[in-house]
């Protein structure tokens, strides 16, 4: 077990509508990191958070937004959703910025558009 | 801009065979360096890490992994493979400036064979 959480572990929805996964990050951590990982893009980095402010930002959709709360725990807003984006979509946490602390990942969010 | 490769998209060994999954990284100075194993439907778990000092590290699970400045390679090795271990394996860059991203391979299949 990481220690990270993601909720929920499954969503189905339909085109056009909005999401929102959530993720606490483990005990400590104050980064959180947003990927997303489907068959023919790999795993694929959309956004960093630091202690509540935005670090960095992957290839993020527009349609796509994410914020960290003042106690921690970051949400993946996904909205106006397209088929192509059903995905695995990950959460993983550090304790801080620098490259040699790891990523620990949460077991994913399952997110199908139908 | 950092880059990691993992030159073999999928390797089937036997069970009781050694193995070693290749990792190749585009970097000047010395790298964080890691590898991270992904099982179905799971999350990425932390196999080993190596910021400096002694070139092989140990893992858990019995990988051990060498890092080759020479060669830009980070490549992971098990002297004799499980079942178990059949997985999805991930070479990642950690970042150098602090705000930047981590930078992870396309993986690497692993399929034991009884």
């Amino acid at each position: 077990d990481s220690g990270v959480t993601q909720t929920p572990k499954h969503l189905i929805t339909a085109t056009g509508q909005r999401v929102t996964l959530r993720c606490s990050p483990r005990s400590g951590d104050l980064s959180v990191y947003w990927y997303q990982q489907s068959l023919d893009q790999g795993l694929q980095f959309l956004i960093q958070y630091y202690n509540g402010e935005e670090r960095a930002k992957g290839n993020i959709l527009e349609r796509f937004s994410a914020q960290q709360f003042p106690d921690l725990h970051s949400e993946l807003n996904l909205s106006s959703l397209e088929l192509g984006d059903s995905a695995l979509y990950f959460c993983a946490s550090s304790v801080g910025l620098e490259g040699y602390s790891p990523l620990h990942f949460g077991n994913g969010t399952r997110l199908t558009v139908t | 801009a950092q880059s990691v490769t993992q030159p073999d998209i999928h390797i089937t060994v036997s069970e009781g065979a050694s193995l070693e999954l290749r990792c190749n990284y585009s970097y000047g100075a010395t790298p964080y360096l890691f590898w991270y194993v992904q099982s179905p439907g799971q999350g990425l778990q932390l196999l080993l890490k190596y910021f400096s000092g002694d070139t092989l590290v140990q893992g858990i699970k019995g990988f051990e992994a060498e890092f080759k400045r020479s060669q830009s390679s980070f490549n992971l090795r098990k002297p004799s493979v499980h079942w178990s271990d059949a997985a999805e394996y991930f070479c990642a860059v950690g970042p150098t400036n602090t705000g930047n991203q981590f930078y992870f391979g396309t993986g690497t299949s692993l399929t034991v064979i009884p």
